[in-house]
């Protein structure tokens, strides 16, 4: 079975300071890893993923996250908060030894980022 | 580059009625399509998954002669909730995912379903 855990449900940041949003997850095998963005009454938007390679992974809008194995996380994090990037993330995974008719990504729950001017 | 559209955006019909909505990918060949349900303020659930040409796979707890999926073409999949209810009021999201090894899920803008 796989799963993903964002802990937290809104995370508040001032514009211009660094901003995190964390996210753990568990699969069986290897994971590959996601960051989607959801502004109000809209789709998802991808953000980055790791698949495998570099830890650090570099996506949109100058976000990154850092996949770390021992700690099972894929923490979302950007450098300098805007207050358009005020919107809901979502983390999900998949078990790369999910095979079959399809391959299931687990999302998380969902983090509020409210960054305040 | 892989854009996923939806139609219609916002739907409102009577109890009763069916509702079908259409998910496109616009600049790619999408073997498998998703849809997801999501209620306010809580995750995606995902309801089930097409394949192209074949029968749709149902999550647990989806009843599968409520909410038919078709996807008849490898850019387009359809969900026709039948019979609705007010309780099917919800936001409806596709995704569509390209063949390859980049296992990337694309999502549509999502469409605002309400029962009266």
């Amino acid at each position: 079975a796989q799963s993903v855990a964002q802990p937290e449900d809104q995370v508040n940041v001032a514009e211009g300071n660094p901003l995190t949003v964390k996210c753990t997850y568990s699969v069986s095998g290897n994971p590959y890893l996601f960051w989607y963005v959801q502004y109000p009454n809209r789709g998802l938007q991808f953000l980055l993923k790791y698949i495998t390679g570099d830890n650090l992974v570099k996506g949109s809008y100058g976000f990154e996250a850092e996949f770390n194995k021992s700690q099972t996380s894929f923490h979302l994090k950007k450098p300098s908060a805007l207050v358009s990037d005020s919107a809901l993330y979502f983390c999900a995974v998949r078990d790369i030894r999910n095979s079959g008719g399809y391959q299931k990504v687990t999302f998380g729950t969902g983090t509020k980022l409210q960054v305040i001017p | 580059g892989a854009v996923v559209s939806q139609h219609p955006s916002w739907v409102i019909c009577k109890s009763g009625t069916s509702v079908k909505i259409e998910c496109r990918s616009l600049d790619f060949q999408a073997t498998t399509m998703f849809w997801y349900r999501q209620f306010p303020k809580q995750s995606l659930m995902l309801m089930a998954t097409s394949n192209e040409g074949s029968k749709a796979t149902y999550e647990q707890g989806v009843e599968k002669d409520k909410f038919l999926i078709n996807h008849a073409s490898l850019t387009l999949s359809t969900l026709t909730v039948t019979s609705a209810h007010p309780e099917d009021s919800s936001f409806y999201i596709c995704s569509a995912r390209a063949y390859g090894p980049t296992d990337t899920q694309y999502f549509g803008p999502g469409t605002r379903l309400t029962v009266l």
